[in-house]
């Protein structure tokens, strides 16, 4: 059975940019959520979202949003990119959304220049 | 609010000894779940164990053992025998009923020494 599948796995963007990561979850999983990893912050919980519906929010500016597709698959979009974004991007995947043991990705490593 | 704190930010022993990991959580909600995570330098985080604030069941599982107390509000992890491949980053995290959020702790960097 295939884990959680994360592309790309680095990233490097200049400031302003944009930036699309993407994440396919085990199959059959129809919760996925998504976090930052950084050395200042440690893990912070960015969203969630279950059969195509953010369910769950962290605080994290508008600039950073997410969508699920009616596969699971699920996109994470940040805008306006900013060096202090740099980080390595988790996506978890859960089989409800109902406290079950997450499944990660080996993430996304991001650097903003 | 929840949180999370491991207070050991690192840790070295030389292979096969014992290790402890501590982690303490605070919560309002009666209802909660703990966990803890593995992190190799893959990156990844690997599901190490789930307990629920009803099960106060100590839980072993090969050389890994977990003892939860909520009169305490600690959940710590012991790494028995420690081997080298145990090197890791490990992470306890706290998560709400009917919430996928998972709040973590700040982590604990084992290194097992050969």
């Amino acid at each position: 059975k295939a884990g959680v599948t994360q592309t790309p796995r680095y990233l490097i963007k200049t400031r302003g940019q944009q930036v699309t990561l993407s994440c396919s979850p085990i199959s059959g999983h129809r919760s996925v959520s998504w976090y930052q990893q950084t050395p200042g912050q440690g893990l912070q919980f960015l969203f969630e979202y279950f059969s195509e519906t953010q369910r769950n929010k962290g605080n994290f500016p508008g600039r950073f949003s997410g969508r699920q597709f009616s596969n699971s698959r699920s996109e994470m979009n940040v805008s306006t990119l900013e060096l202090g974004d740099s980080a390595l991007y988790l996506c978890a995947s859960s089989l409800e959304a109902s406290n079950t043991e997450a499944f990660f990705g080996q993430g996304t490593r991001l650097t903003v220049v | 609010a929840q949180k999370v704190t491991q207070a050991q930010t690192e840790i070295s022993v030389v292979e096969k000894e014992d290790v402890t990991l501590d982690c303490v959580y605070e919560t309002r909600d009666t209802t909660y779940y703990l966990f803890w995570y593995k992190q190799p330098p893959s990156g990844e985080l690997v599901f190490l164990i789930r307990r629920n604030s009803f099960d106060e069941q100590n839980e072993i599982s090969g050389r890994y053992s977990w003892n939860f107390q909520k009169s305490t509000s600690s959940f710590n992890f012991t790494i028995t025998a420690s081997q080298v491949v145990d090197s890791a980053v490990y992470f306890c995290a706290l998560s709400e009923p009917g919430n996928e959020k998972l709040t973590f702790g700040t982590g604990t960097r084992l290194t097992i020494i050969p």
